[in-house]
């Protein structure tokens, strides 16, 4: 069955980057995207941005531009999310998510994700 | 960028009872909408795409319905593994959003 399965928690201090993986099975990894959300302790959901594994594109929320950077692996079938510049305000945890994409209006979307790796957990603490 | 209401944000219910979620956005998404659950210390899941498509293996006591800028979120007779919290996310927009989230607690 399709699987995404992420990397263990991480402490950071403030200032350092992380990077975390998400590693995919059951399905071919060119033929869906991977799409990054993080939930700070109590808060809604957050979207990041997608990875399109098929052509390398990539799109940013304007919240993280220029401090992440999501890459690919297609040998390994794994996705990675890298965040710098870490603040004690990104300390959350944080989710990858399937999805493929749509076009509408000019824009391509990603659909709604499925499935979601279980989540990594990202402390940011001097 | 899309500004949506989740309604309400807390809800308490018994077994059995029907409930309604309400999600609603400051523009029309037409059917490009999605809801989640969530249960503490979880990823989300998928219960419902395109405002009314049942996700393959979710209950058919879950049920979506709506277009435009108002969408609902019904359990026909909840069940105890419910209880968790559920998210509605549009998803013809940048940057792509969640509801602030509907808490469903046991009465």
């Amino acid at each position: 069955q399709v699987q995404l399965v992420q990397s263990g928690a991480e402490v950071k201090k403030p200032g350092a980057s992380v990077k975390v993986s998400c590693k995919t099975s059951g399905y071919t990894f060119t033929s869906h995207g991977i799409n990054w959300v993080r939930q700070a302790p109590g808060q809604r959901l957050e979207w990041m941005g997608w990875f399109n594994p098929a052509n390398v594109n990539t799109r940013y929320s304007q919240k993280f531009q220029g401090r992440v950077t999501f890459t690919g692996d297609t040998f390994a079938g794994t996705v990675y999310m890298e965040l710098s510049s870490l603040l004690s305000e990104d300390t959350a945890v944080y989710y990858c998510a399937r999805s493929t994409f749509f076009y509408d209006g000019g824009t391509w979307y990603p659909t709604s994700f499925d499935p979601w790796g279980q989540g990594t957990l990202v402390t940011v603490s001097s | 960028d899309i500004q949506l209401t989740q309604s309400p944000s807390f809800l308490s219910a018994s077994v059995g009872d029907r409930v309604t979620i309400t999600c609603r956005a400051s523009q029309g998404i037409r059917s490009y909408l999605a809801w989640y659950q969530q249960k503490p210390g979880k990823a989300p899941n998928l219960l419902i795409y395109a405002a009314s498509t049942l996700q393959s293996g979710v209950p058919s006591r879950f049920s979506g319905s709506g277009s435009g800028t108002e969408f609902t979120l019904t359990i026909s007779s909840l069940q105890p593994e419910d209880f968790a919290t559920y998210y509605c996310q549009p998803l013809n927009s940048y940057p792509i959003t969640f509801g602030q989230g509907t808490r469903l607690e046991i009465k």
